[in-house]
Formats: structure tokens, sequence, C-alpha cells
């Protein structure tokens, strides 16, 4: 079993709609977890990081993990098209220097 | 706003020649990391680097490897002898205080691809 699965898409969505990206891990030593989003032929940029179970909002995105079930959600609330990019999830263990990424998934927003 | 920038931003070569691949951080950043993403792959952590020497590295990060910071700008990736796996974008990032595996906040450079024939 990989140590992080993400759903590689690709997910099209239309503008104003309501997206869910997800990422299940195995190691449960994670205990920060990192959305971050990346354009085409750019490095990845952090949009949110969260820490232990629960739920953390900023603007249109809100995060939320579940450690119970190893289980972490980005949803992004009125998608628009500058939102199209690949969306990959991290994590890291306490302690350690290295983020364990996902494969990220590939989201278009449709005007 | 201050950014990582990488250079080359393409390289070709050679199965067995040795690559360098540069990097300048942020400039008031103290840990600095390489990350590779084989195409179609998950980036996937090399090495970080604080104080002037290797603080953590991954399996990946053997022999063929090696990292240095030649003056106070630069941090560098040095790969011997490439083989056509090695084949990738490799990026940079940068942290101030170290705590880029807490809180995700590591600054990304545009990333190098390194195309080995």
């Amino acid at each position: 079993q990989k140590e992080v699965e993400q759903d590689p898409g690709p997910l099209s969505v239309p503008e104003g709609a309501i997206v869910s990206l997800n990422c299940t891990y195995s190691n449960s030593a994670f205990q920060y977890f990192m959305w971050y989003r990346q354009y085409s032929r750019k490095g990845p940029e952090l949009l949110m990081y969260t820490y232990s179970s629960g739920n953390k909002e900023d603007g249109r995105f809100t995060a939320q993990v579940d450690k119970s079930s190893k289980y972490i959600s980005l949803f992004i609330r009125d998608s628009q098209p500058s939102d199209s990019a690949t969306y990959l999830c991290a994590m890291s263990v306490f302690g350690n220097e290295k983020l364990t990424f996902g494969t990220g998934t590939r989201l278009t927003i449709i005007p | 706003e201050p950014e990582v920038t990488q250079t080359p931003s393409h390289q070709v070569t050679q199965m067995g020649q040795e690559v360098i691949l540069r990097c300048v951080p942020i400039s008031n950043h103290l840990y600095f990391y390489w990350y590779r993403q084989i195409l179609g792959q998950k980036v996937e952590f090399l090495v970080s680097f604080y104080n002037n020497e290797i603080s953590e590295k991954s399996e990946i990060f053997d022999d063929q490897f090696s990292v240095e910071r030649p003056d106070g700008s630069n941090f560098t990736l040095k790969i011997r002898s490439t083989k056509l796996e090695d084949s990738a974008m490799y990026f940079c990032a940068s942290s101030h205080l170290g705590q880029g595996a807490r809180t995700g906040e590591l600054f990304f450079g545009e990333g190098s691809r390194l195309t080995v024939l």
C-alpha cells in the first residue's frame, strides 16, 4: 500500500461548483497535512496546512483532516477558472524535514 | 516578492555525464531542499540542508548525488554519472525557520528539467 494515495483525475467541473479533493494515507505517524497548488511548469505553492484532525478554513478553501480514517480533504467553494491547476496533498511526521506528496489531482474549472 | 530561482530551466545530457543544478534560495532562508518529480509521478523528497550540512536525506539520495552551498547565495545539486532514470524535474525549495515540514512553508522554485539521453 502506498503511503499517500490521491486520485490523479483529471477532474473537470463548471465554474461556481464546489470541488472536493481527497487523499488517503497509511502512515499513522503523519501529523502535519498540507495542500499545494501547482500550475503548469511551476513549482508547488502552499495553499493550506493543518495539524491533527479537524477543519480549517481560508476564504474559499476548507481543509479537513480525519486522522481516525487517515483521510484528508480540500474543498473549494465558488470555483473559478483560475483554480485550474494540479492539487497536491502532502504530509509529514513530527521532527522530520521530509514532505511526502500524493500524485496530485489535475483540476479544470470550465467557464 | 522574493522567490527561489533555479538554473538551468532545462538541461539535456548524455548518460554517464555529470550535471550540476543550481538554485538561489530566498535570501533570509536557512533551510534548503531538493525534491524531484519524474514525469507523471509524485514529487519526491531528496535532501534537506541546514547549517552547511545535510540534515535529512531519502533513500533516493545515494552516493550519486551531492549538495553544496558554495557561497552565501547558491545551493547546488550535483548528479554524478547520470542514468536514464534520473530524467525528471528537480525542484529546489527553501524555508525560513526550518518548519517547512510542519507548516508546509516551503517556497519552491520553478524547477530544472533534466533529460538524460
